[in-house]
């Protein structure tokens, strides 16, 4: 059971390329969603889905884009990175309305030079 | 909205000393409320949650944390902590109905000494 699967685990873009970061869990979660880390600031919340098809912003939104065409699968897009999108950035699902445990993959370090 | 407070940034401690990590949260609605760890280079692990009934929750490796509602505060404790529970611990809330959001606070390391 791999549970979520982030990739890459290291990433290193230049200022103003575009990429896309993986995120795949195995575990049938209706609700999958993306976070970032940054020192001092805990997790912020950039995109969250609750069930393919659906998607709303978080906290920090501006510069990332999701979709969610399977259950298995939320992809995010950084469209034109900037340094302040230097940080590592978590995905995770739960399978129910917040009652449940979100289960984390093991996180994807982005820096933007 | 919701909002999760951790005052402690970093928490140094002795090995085999207690430890008290403080959370406080603010919601206009009811919450579930969580404890995650973080060790070095890994995501988030669940650790304790408090959905509804006793108070007092525990973790398998000796953490426990109350639920205050009066004060809205969740601290995690343990009565004797070990070099192994070097990590960073993050509180949680997401409402018990709506729209389902985790809000994480900003974490508190945990240092053990020893």
């Amino acid at each position: 059971n791999a549970g979520v699967t982030q990739t890459p685990k290291f990433q290193v873009l230049k200022t103003g390329q575009s990429m896309t970061l993986q995120c795949a869990q195995d575990m049938n979660h209706e609700y999958m969603s993306w976070y970032r880390q940054d020192p001092g600031m805990g997790l912020r919340l950039i995109h969250y889905s609750v069930g393919a098809g659906i998607t709303d912003q978080g906290e920090v939104p501006n510069g990332y884009n999701v979709s969610r065409s399977t259950t298995e699968d939320f992809p995010l897009r950084l469209l034109s990175a900037a340094p302040s999108q230097t940080s590592v950035y978590f995905c995770a699902s739960s399978s129910d309305t917040g009652s449940t445990e979100a289960f984390f993959g093991q996180g994807t370090r982005l820096t933007v030079v | 909205a919701q909002s999760v407070t951790q005052l402690d940034s970093q928490v140094p401690v002795f090995e085999e000393a207690p430890v008290e990590l403080r959370c406080n949260y603010s919601s206009s609605v009811s919450v579930y409320l969580f404890w995650y760890v973080q060790y070095p280079n890994q995501g988030l692990q669940l650790l304790l949650k408090y959905l509804s009934g006793s108070t007092l929750v525990e973790s398998i490796n000796g953490f426990e944390a109350e639920f205050n509602k009066s004060q809205t505060s969740f601290h995690l404790r343990k009565p004797s902590v070990h070099i192994s529970d070097t990590a960073e611990y993050f509180c949680a809330v997401s409402t018990t109905s709506g729209t389902y959001k985790y809000i994480f606070g900003t974490g508190t390391r945990l240092k053990v000494l020893a």
